[in-house]
């Protein structure tokens, strides 16, 4: 069965220091891949999308970047945190594009 | 561009009582899926509708797609506390693309 890994479950990290969070998945090939961000109480914003290796999607402008380095890797990056990257990030994992979507446990992002 | 709109934002009843979140989109989906958020949890799939008017039931909740696929519901019949968490519903923004979230509606269930 497929699994989908996301770590850390928690980060604490100062204003301009540098981010990665890395998502995996297990027991599936050429995924398509989610980074969503949701702030408290909000809905789910869609940040990048990747539809093979090395293919990566933003759909919204922002300090964030992200790459896909191995087909079921998937890793989010910025290199300086601003106050208003706080929030709950996921990542998540699709057969094809627009079908149902599996997500990871999420990573609780406080920058202060 | 596309959006999904979700009401209403909070919903507070008494255990027993029933529930319903409603989903509407500007434009035509290709399918609608609904997801639960546990508090402090992530979101789990509940559902895809695909068709026009296409009604599924999963135990007390049922899901409606609308005739012209640009609404749906979701409803619990005879809430429970276990019920607790955050519906939303998705949609593709156009055929093939990833899925667009409404911002919710959070259920909370008193004993």
């Amino acid at each position: 069965s497929q699994t989908i890994h996301q770590w850390p479950a928690t980060l604490v990290q100062p204003v301009g220091s540098p981010l990665s969070l890395e998502c995996t998945v297990e027991g599936t090939s050429n995924p398509n891949l989610y980074w969503y961000r949701q702030a408290a109480g909000r809905g789910l914003q869609l940040l990048f999308y990747s539809v093979g290796i090395g293919q990566i999607s933003s759909e919204v402008p922002q300090n964030l970047s992200a790459s896909r380095p191995q087909d079921r890797q998937f890793i989010l990056s910025s290199k300086k945190l601003l106050l208003s990257d706080s929030g709950f990030y996921l990542c998540a994992w699709s057969p094809t594009m627009g079908a149902e979507a599996f997500f990871g446990q999420g990573t609780r992002l406080t920058v202060v | 561009g596309q959006q999904v709109m979700q009401i209403p934002q909070y919903q507070h009843v008494q255990e027993g009582e029933d529930f319903t979140t409603y989903c509407n989109s500007s434009t035509t989906l290709s399918n609608i899926q609904w997801y639960k958020q546990r508090p402090g949890g992530h979101p789990v799939f509940l559902i895809q509708l695909v068709k026009s008017g296409e009604v599924k039931k999963q135990k007390r909740l049922t899901f409606q797609f609308g005739e012209a696929k640009k609404n749906s519901s979701l409803h619990i019949t005879a809430t429970q506390t276990t019920d607790v968490g955050t519906y939303f519903c998705a949609g593709p923004l156009y055929s093939g693309y990833a899925l667009n979230f409404g911002k919710g509606t959070s259920l909370l269930v008193t004993p």
